[in-house]
């Protein structure tokens, strides 16, 4: 079974910090994302990358970068942390989307964020 | 106005009841079409997966897509307490050539409730 693994599930932090969320998948997948979660505003696309060393801009990229350096592996870096980065981060990964075949996106369990 | 519109409920539902969830969309580009559960503090997890219109079960479980209509369905049947979750519905445009990067636009997640 697909496992997507994010190293903490909780952490606290003050503003100003630099933040590194790690995010590791074992089943090879080419594409990886990360989302924030929100109550009322849903999952929101921060970052995806489709290759090693690609990155993608998602919907709210502002305040974050990330890092593919391997494949399995999809870092979510937030360079200055505020108090408005506060929430629930997802890391994700599938293979290409096609008619038929893999499931789409397999998610991580979550990294609850608070930033004081 | 947001690209997807979910109604976040909460819905609340005898056990045995027959659930609709529904979900409208704005961008026509969308082909794939995705329900995800998911429990508290964990991360979302695939229930149904659609390529374009049509109808797909899966068990208790009933997904519709009326593209003409921007309107995707989830019918839970004979709904019990362990379907309590937030079900949130997901879509992805195709590139040329029909597959996708997997980069999902969600919903805000509807509370459903189960109670016996």
């Amino acid at each position: 079974d697909v496992k997507v693994t994010q190293s903490s599930r909780y952490l606290v932090k003050r503003t100003g910090e630099k933040v590194f969320l790690e995010c590791v998948q074992d089943m090879d997948h080419e594409n990886m994302f990360w989302y924030r979660q929100d109550p009322g505003l849903g999952l929101r696309l921060i970052y995806f990358s489709y290759d090693v060393k690609m990155k993608e801009k998602g919907d709210i990229p502002e305040g974050y970068s990330v890092s593919r350096e391997k494949k399995e592996r999809f870092s979510l870096i937030l360079e200055s942390a505020s108090t408005n980065q506060t929430s629930m981060y997802l890391c994700a990964s599938s293979f290409p989307l096609a008619r038929t075949g893999d499931k789409p996106l397999h998610f991580g369990n979550g990294t609850r964020l608070t930033v004081t | 106005q947001k690209e997807v519109e979910q109604d976040p409920g909460p819905l609340s539902v005898p056990e045995g009841a027959i659930v609709s969830l529904n979900c409208t969309y704005s961008n026509s580009a969308f082909q794939y079409f995705m329900w995800y559960r998911q429990y508290s503090r964990k991360g979302p997890e695939l229930l149904m997966y659609t390529y374009s219109s049509g109808n797909k079960e899966d068990g208790r479980f009933t997904a519709q897509v009326d593209k003409s209509s921007k309107y995707i369905s989830l019918f839970i049947r004979d709904s019990q307490p362990s379907d309590s979750a937030t079900y949130l519905c997901a879509m992805s445009a195709a590139k040329a050539g029909g597959t996708s990067y997997g980069k999902l636009t969600f919903g805000q997640g509807t509370i459903l409730t189960v109670h016996p």
